[in-house]
């Protein structure tokens, strides 16, 4: 069975704080994702990463930066966090070739107080 | 650029009434339509997909088509249930580069018994 998993499914953090989000999948898989998820407005795409060692913007990377050292794992930053960035972080991946679905894990709700 | 829009929610049904959640694209060239659903607490799971022009994706009772010349891909089905309480997201991957998933805003499902 597919499986992606994010290393905390609640999280509450402090204005000012650094903040990890790990996401770790065992499908061998090339692609990987960070969304972050809000009521009226959908996913929206934070970063993705190609392979090892790559990663590319997506469409709302201020404030984030991500790290992909493992093929199965990736890592999304978050420097100095804020208030605006209380939301729920969902992670995915997808094989390389192909017409594939991503597959996501259960999602991180992150709190900034 | 890309973009998908889904009807606005949210929608309450009772159970054994038709669905109909609309969703229709602005994309160049043929893109790869998707609808993912997500239960409470857990990530999104794909629910179908469809890859051309009048193709049929189906699964769990639910069916959406491919529609080209009128740039859509509603989901129905036709006899909900209580279990189908979710939250619906209608996605487009682009036919160039990147594989990236492009979501609807979602829609909340709740079905009453």
């Amino acid at each position: 069975d597919v499986k992606v998993t994010q290393s905390s499914r609640y999280l509450v953090k402090r204005t000012g704080e650094k903040v990890f989000l790990e996401c770790v999948q065992d499908m061998d898989h090339e692609n990987m994702f960070w969304y972050r998820q809000d009521p009226g407005l959908g996913l929206r795409l934070i970063y993705f990463s190609y392979d090892v060692k790559m990663k590319e913007k997506g469409d709302i990377p201020e404030g984030y930066s991500v790290s992909r050292e493992k093929k199965e794992r990736f890592s999304l930053i978050l420097e100095s966090a804020s208030t605006n960035q209380t939301s729920m972080y969902l992670c995915a991946s997808r094989a390389l070739a192909g017409v594939h679905e991503q597959y996501f894990g259960p999602g991180t709700r992150l709190t900034v107080t | 650029g890309n973009s998908v829009t889904q009807m606005e929610g949210p929608v309450t049904l009772s159970e054994e009434a038709f669905l109909t959640i609309n969703c229709t694209y602005t994309a160049t060239g043929y893109p790869s339509l998707f609808w993912y659903v997500q239960y409470p607490g857990e990530g999104l799971q794909l629910l179908l997909k469809a890859t051309k022009a009048d193709d049929k994706g189906s699964n769990k009772g639910f069916e959406a088509t491919y529609r080209k010349e009128t740039t859509s891909f509603h989901l129905e089905k036709g006899s909900v249930q209580v279990s189908d309480s979710a939250v619906y997201f209608c996605a487009l991957e682009g036919v160039q580069g990147a594989q990236k998933l492009v979501f609807g805003q979602g829609t909340r499902l709740t079905i009453n018994p």
